[in-house]
């Protein structure tokens, strides 16, 4: 079946710094990919939706400068969270589409990664 | 605005109790209705997809079924194994985006 990998699992870091997120699909070609944010007891909540060779589509409230999203190849997208500060900690977890895939399964979704800001 | 609403927020279970998880949705143009299993710390996990009224689909103790404005998960003699948290998502006719519920989180004591 269609597999997404996610990476890193968990960072923790300092205020300040900038973190990066990937997110690759391993046995298919991933047109459009998808970037969410998990809070605790809440949705997923969509942030952007990433287009190969394009840029990416941000959601209503999303800042495009915090969270810059790269798609340059078919099957890795990167999240990058620029000077991360405590209020951005949260679950990020990215998903892609299969275009030739079943179509029972519009994403298939990475194990999230887990970023704790100092 | 598609709108996803799942209710009870949690529910716990002795082991073989049955019951049922809710998903109301408001949608235009529903293009499928997913159920997704998610365990702590993990992304979620794809359970079943379904389309129209009358609907149902069934994987081991899960039966799913669609209404024209909820669907439910019914959960049969449930095993430790099955807590998790379940989530809803609705995909409209526009894109291929999700709208996804808060979740329901099972627990099913032994």
């Amino acid at each position: 079946g269609a597999v997404v990998s996610q990476h890193p699992s968990r960072v923790i870091c300092k205020s300040g710094t900038s973190v990066k997120i990937e997110c690759r699909s391993l046995d298919f070609q991933a047109t459009t990919m998808f970037w969410y944010r998990q809070f605790p007891k809440k949705s997923l909540m969509l942030m952007a939706t990433s287009n190969e060779g394009s840029k990416a589509t941000y959601e209503q409230g999303v800042e495009k400068d915090k969270f810059l999203i790269n798609h340059a190849s078919l099957t890795l997208s990167t999240l990058t969270v620029t000077s991360a500060h405590p209020e951005d900690s949260s679950f990020y977890i990215c998903s892609a589409r299969d275009p030739q895939g079943d179509s029972n399964q519009p994403q298939h979704f990475g194990d999230g990664t887990r970023l704790s800001i100092l | 605005e598609d709108q996803v609403t799942q209710s009870p927020e949690a529910l716990r279970l002795q082991e073989g109790e049955s019951s049922s998880l809710n998903c109301s949705y408001t949608v235009s143009g529903l293009r499928g209705l997913f159920w997704y299993r998610q365990d702590p710390g993990k992304g979620p996990e794809f359970l079943f997809t379904l389309y129209s009224a009358g609907e149902e689909k069934e994987k081991e103790r899960l039966k799913a079924t669609l209404t024209k404005k909820e669907s439910f998960l019914h959960i049969t003699a449930p095993k430790p194994e099955d807590s998790a948290t379940y989530l809803c998502a609705v995909r409209d006719s526009w894109s291929y985006q999700l709208t996804f519920g808060k979740g329901t989180k099972l627990s099913v004591i032994p």
